[in-house]
């Protein structure tokens, strides 16, 4: 099983830049970076994805260094609606894997 | 666009009790995921179909746990006899695979709203 791992928590204030990283070092060569988030008593919600660079949509953007074993996702000016809890999810031969994720809270 | 249904929201059941849970995917999508998430951790992958074949169940307790997708739509996950270690929350996740990615969990897989499962 492909696996990937983040920090458990983070910390960040309104209107901050909030970067969580998550490291997958064996990726298969055709799997993609997936992101999610999930609110408390709902299924995770997809964010964004990607394969390598850098991809941006309108809520994030992505970086995947050019060995694709870790990404970045970059959630700019960050709300108290932001708080959740965020996952990376690589394609893994099959089996979609999901880490511990990462539990972000936002201050006022 | 409707998204991934599932029933019902909760359930209490004492253990040794069975339990059945159903999701009806999103129209048009062949993948269908039921994932078992604990508090505390990350959704575990059960059971992948795709239509009504199943891709993986490498990880469904085969002895308690058994799934099925009829006609390749809706599913249902039952759980007999259960454990308390199953208390947990049960997602089904739907997804269209696209032609010519390799790899399943390369395309967006949306998720229903999860069965609280409480197991006394």
């Amino acid at each position: 099983l492909a696996k990937t791992t983040q920090p458990i928590s983070m910390d960040s204030y309104e209107g901050q830049e909030v970067n969580i990283t998550c490291s997958h070092n064996n990726i298969a060569t055709n799997d993609y970076i997936t992101w999610y988030q999930q609110f408390p008593s709902q299924g995770p919600r997809f964010i964004i994805q990607g394969y390598k660079t850098k991809v941006t949509n309108e809520v994030a953007s992505l970086f995947i260094p050019a060995d694709r074993k870790s990404s970045t996702l970059s959630l700019p000016r960050v709300s108290l609606s932001d708080t959740a809890v965020y996952y990376c999810r690589t394609g893994g031969s099959y089996i979609p894997t999901f880490g511990r994720g990462t539990s972000l809270i936002v201050h006022p | 666009e409707a998204g991934v249904a599932q029933s019902p929201r909760y359930k209490i059941i004492e253990k040794r009790q069975s339990v059945a849970f159903w999701c009806n995917p999103i129209s048009g999508h062949a993948t269908l995921y039921w994932y078992q998430q604990i508090l505390g951790q990350g959704p575990k992958l059960l059971i992948q179909f795709q239509n009504n074949g199943v891709v993986d169940d490498s990880q469904l307790p085969k002895d308690r746990f058994s799934a099925e997708r009829l006609k390749g739509v809706d599913s249902t996950l039952k759980i007999q006899p259960a454990k308390l270690e199953d208390s947990a929350v049960y997602l089904c996740a739907s997804s269209q695979e696209k032609q010519g990615r390799i790899a399943f969990g390369n395309t967006e897989a949306f998720f229903g709203q999860g069965t609280r499962l409480t197991v006394v």
